[in-house]
């Protein structure tokens, strides 16, 4: 069986300072682990997703994630926040023999102060 | 750029009344997918078809709701009777074939609220 865990519900910074999304994985076999971001009313958008290449996964705007497979963990990183970057956040994991089903983390949302 | 559409965005009803959601896929992709956000939590799947057959419907609370994808294109999700409990942000999702490492693409949802 596949989970994930995000650690903070919630995360605020300021404008210009590094951003830290924490999210620790559990899975059966080798998945395939996405960041996701939705902003408010709108869908959910793909970051950035590894799937067993690099083990640091460059995305979209700037942010980051690596896999760390002896810590269990896929942390989303940027190093400095724009106004923007304030949205919900998915750190979700998918393994091919659950027919890349994704599972979803319970988000973390970012606030970003000026 | 092409783009998973739904209707409506909004929808408001009463408890006991019928409500469906509609999702049309990106043009070609075979694997769609309706999934429920309860506000402040991430999505959970409800239903999962391959073309116009379903392949996971182990989470749909069938004595209510009810998708059907009858060619195989666009699909409708559909609950009746409507509960409280279901107010959420009903998303759909599809994705060129069911396997291999290829994405989702979601689209902006449809925010169900019952009175």
């Amino acid at each position: 069986a596949q989970s994930v865990t995000q650690l903070d519900s919630h995360v605020s910074v300021s404008e210009g300072t590094p951003v830290l999304l924490r999210c620790n994985y559990s899975s059966s076999y080798s998945p395939s682990l996405f960041w996701y971001v939705q902003h408010p009313n709108k869908g959910l958008q793909l970051l950035l997703k590894y799937t067993s290449a690099a083990t640091l996964v460059k995305g979209i705007n700037g942010f980051e994630a690596e896999f760390k497979k002896s810590e269990t963990s896929f942390h989303l990183t940027k190093p400095s926040a724009h106004m923007s970057d304030a949205a919900e956040y998915f750190c979700v994991v998918s393994e091919r023999n659950a027919g890349n089903m994704l599972t979803f983390g319970g988000g973390t949302r970012l606030m970003v102060k000026p | 750029e092409a783009e998973v559409a739904q209707s409506p965005r909004y929808k408001i009803t009463e408890k006991s009344q019928a409500v469906a959601f509609w999702c049309d896929p990106i043009s070609g992709h075979a694997t769609l997918y309706w999934y429920r956000q309860i506000l402040g939590q991430g999505p959970e799947l409800l239903v999962q078809f391959q073309d116009e057959s379903v392949v996971d419907d182990s989470q749909l609370p069938k004595d209510r709701f009810s998708a059907e994808r009858l060619k195989g294109v666009d699909s409708t999700l559909k609950i009746q009777p409507a509960e409280l409990g279901d107010s959420a942000m009903y998303l759909c999702a599809s994705r060129i074939k069911l396997a291999g490492d290829n994405e989702q693409f979601f689209g902006p949802g449809t925010r169900l609220t019952v009175l």
